[in-house]
């Protein structure tokens, strides 16, 4: 399985956008990017993905690189809710595994 | 929608004891997984079904653990017998058309699981 690196945590302030990042240099042509989140106490919790192309929805952006190697997933304004779990996931079937992922801290 | 339903949400239990966890997954999604969570092993795949069939079942850490899924609406995740070391928080997800990656995991709020 092509495998992802995140760091192991993060801080932002309120109301200040966030960019975590991901590398995936072992990437396959027909991996999709996921991230999912995981609020305390919570399940995980879809975020976005995408395959080349950035997306964007109305949780958050998703920027890939030309290369497909890295991604960074932007949140454009966070809040104290969005404090969670952050985790970047390669797929290209129906097997999503997840690493240990990004801690987000969100400081008032 | 009323999303994944797990059931019980809190599960204590003796070992050496039976436990049967249940999951109903989102109407109309044709794929299910089961993940177990752990502090020291994070979230960890352990089988999932396409269509009420298993299709890879490798996580499953022994033959303690049994899955099914009798029709389309349900599915257990067994242990028998427990032990202390399968403590932990069991999520259950689901999602519709195979090739997930097209398509978000909707998962579950977990059933936490002790035994004592």
């Amino acid at each position: 399985d092509a495998k992802t690196t995140q760091p192991n945590s993060m801080e932002s302030n309120e109301e200040e956008p966030v960019h975590l990042p991901c590398n995936h240099s072992t990437i396959s042509g027909t991996d999709y990017i996921h991230w999912y989140r995981q609020l305390p106490s919570q399940g995980p919790e879809y975020v976005i993905h995408g395959l080349t192309s950035n997306v964007n929805n109305r949780m958050a952006s998703l920027a890939i690189a030309e290369d497909r190697k890295s991604s960074t997933l932007i949140l454009h304004r966070a809040t104290l809710r969005d404090a969670a779990v952050y985790y970047c996931i390669l797929s290209n079937n129906n097997d999503m595994r997840f690493g240990a992922g990004t801690r987000l801290t969100v400081k008032p | 929608d009323a999303g994944v339903i797990q059931s019980p949400r809190h599960e204590v239990t003796e070992m050496g004891q039976e436990v049967t966890l249940r999951c109903k997954p989102i109407s109309g999604h044709n794929s299910l997984f089961w993940y177990r969570q752990t502090m020291m092993r994070g979230l960890e795949l352990l089988i999932y079904f396409n269509n009420n069939v298993p299709i890879d079942d490798s996580g499953m850490p022994e033959d303690r653990f049994s899955a099914k899924m009798p029709n389309a609406s349900f599915s257990t995740l067994k242990i028998q017998p427990s032990e202390p070391r399968d403590s932990a928080v069991y999520f259950c997800a689901s999602s519709r058309e195979t090739g997930a990656a097209n398509y978000g995991y909707t998962f579950g709020s977990g059933t936490r699981l002790t035994v004592v």
